[in-house]
């Protein structure tokens, strides 16, 4: 069974525009979470779909918003970008269900904001 | 919210050695507790996780413990191989009730593991 996908892998992007991040789940995988990973802050929770519903939200600006396709996929977008938004962005599924504890990643978006 | 602190930050071990890396969380109604393994240029890699319910986990050379009323879980590593060097993260999480389940992962800071042959 395929893993968690990610594209692209690296991007470069100035300050003040925006991108957006993908991400396709585990074949049968229904949550969707997105995490940043940074030197200095780890990794931190941004938010987490559902059958295409935000479950859960993390302690990020508005900047940062996601949505899920009812193919499960799921995409992150980064509105008028900062310095500090350079980071590996993951991307984790799991079943959903209520025996679905367990996340696998993906292989991350590394974003650099110049 | 919920804070997970992880020690030792660096470890370095000699072949065949074990290795213990420790964490405590903060919230008692966390009740799932993953260890990652990220290796460079890669996503966390799930190797081992424990549920509320269950004292001890093992699986081949890896363990885990935990200890609810001290809120501290630990992941052992046993007959260490050059292979087990990578960054290991420790997380926590609330898995709701009445068939749903969260995915907010709360990770501590890392431990570099570095096993010298």
């Amino acid at each position: 069974k395929a893993g968690v996908t990610q594209t692209p892998r690296y991007l470069i992007k100035t300050r003040g525009q925006q991108v957006t991040l993908s991400c396709s789940p585990i074949s049968g995988h229904r949550s969707v979470s997105w995490y940043q990973q940074t030197p200095g802050q780890g990794l931190q929770f941004l938010f987490e779909y559902f059958s295409e519903t935000q479950r859960n939200k993390g302690n990020f600006p508005g900047r940062f918003s996601g949505r899920q396709f009812s193919n499960s996929r799921s995409e992150m977008n980064v509105s008028t970008l900062e310095l500090g938004d350079s980071a590996l962005y993951l991307c984790a599924s799991r079943l959903g269900s209520y025996s679905g504890y367990e996340q696998y990643f993906g292989p991350g978006t590394r974003l650099t904001v110049t | 919210g919920e804070n997970v602190e992880q020690h030792p930050s660096t470890l370095s071990v000699q072949e065949g050695d074990s290795a213990v890396i420790k964490c405590t969380y903060s919230d008692s109604a966390s009740n799932y507790f993953p260890w990652y393994k990220q290796e460079l240029g890669k996503g966390p890699q799930l190797i081992i996780d424990i549920r509320s319910n269950v004292g001890e986990k093992k699986d081949q050379r890896i363990a885990v413990t935990l200890n609810k009323t001290a809120k501290h879980f630990s992941l052992h590593i046993t007959e260490t191989q050059p292979e087990d060097s990578a960054v290991y993260f420790c997380a926590a999480s609330k898995v709701g009730a009445g068939g749903t389940s969260y995915g907010k992962l709360t990770f501590g800071q890392g431990t570099i593991l570095t096993v010298h042959p």
